[in-house]
């Protein structure tokens, strides 16, 4: 099946910096999502995108389908940007719509 | 406002009951559920595709007779974990999307704590 790297795996930030997540994938992709999983567990939606590029506030993402990767940006971040941030990613041809998830990073934002 | 419900949000069961999760679409008819775990500080990996009006697909290694689905209608799915162990205590996270090729959506979680 596919396979979905995430890196880095763990990242440390002064409130008010800027970051850059990456999601490496294995194949051609029907589906990519960006999540942060809260505290609670909770999955909350940030992108849908499969390819080129969104924003929403200080968060914006890229992804280029032809090399296969993705990158989550974080700007001017706060504490409550805090947590784990996934990637997942839908298989092109057969998958079956099955959702595959990269490790995760986990960001922490002191203040 | 939320997409999926999902309930409840933590259980604690002793060792050799059972435990149902239910998993509620809000906004639209779900014909598919997806059913998620999660060990902690572990990604999520998928456990089976509930289909409405038919049998649900397990991956491989997980045991469709210790976790049922039961998909009867076209808003709720449900995850019933039989005869529960410890090593069955988990994060379990439901999802379904309006349609396929599109935006998935995730119920908040079930903690599953068997003692």
């Amino acid at each position: 099946g596919i396979q979905v790297e995430q890196s880095p795996p763990d990242l440390i930030l002064q409130e008010g910096a800027n970051s850059t997540l990456r999601c490496n994938f294995s194949d051609s992709v029907n589906n990519l999502q960006w999540f942060h999983q809260n505290p609670w567990g909770q999955l909350i939606n940030l992108f849908y995108i499969p390819s080129g590029t969104k924003q929403n506030g200080r968060l914006s993402a890229t992804t280029v389908a032809t090399e296969r990767y993705s990158l989550l940006y974080i700007s001017s971040s706060q504490t409550t940007d805090s947590g784990v941030y996934f990637c997942a990613v839908e298989g092109g041809g057969g998958s079956n719509y099955k959702l595959t998830f990269g490790k995760g990073t986990l960001l922490t934002v002191n203040p | 406002g939320a997409v999926v419900s999902q309930h409840p949000s933590w259980v604690i069961c002793k060792s050799g009951t059972s435990v149902k999760i239910e998993c509620r679409s809000l906004d639209f008819q779900a014909t598919t559920m997806f059913w998620y775990r999660q060990f902690p500080k572990q990604s999520l990996m998928l456990m089976a595709t509930s289909n409405e009006g038919s049998k649900a697909t397990y991956e491989q290694g997980v045991e469709k007779d210790k976790f049922l689905i039961n998909h009867a209608s076209l808003t709720l799915s449900t995850l019933t974990v039989t005869s529960a162990h410890p090593e069955d205590s988990s994060f379990y996270i439901c999802s379904t999307r309006r349609y396929l090729n599109t935006e998935a959506f995730f119920g908040q979680g079930t903690r599953l704590t068997v003692v």
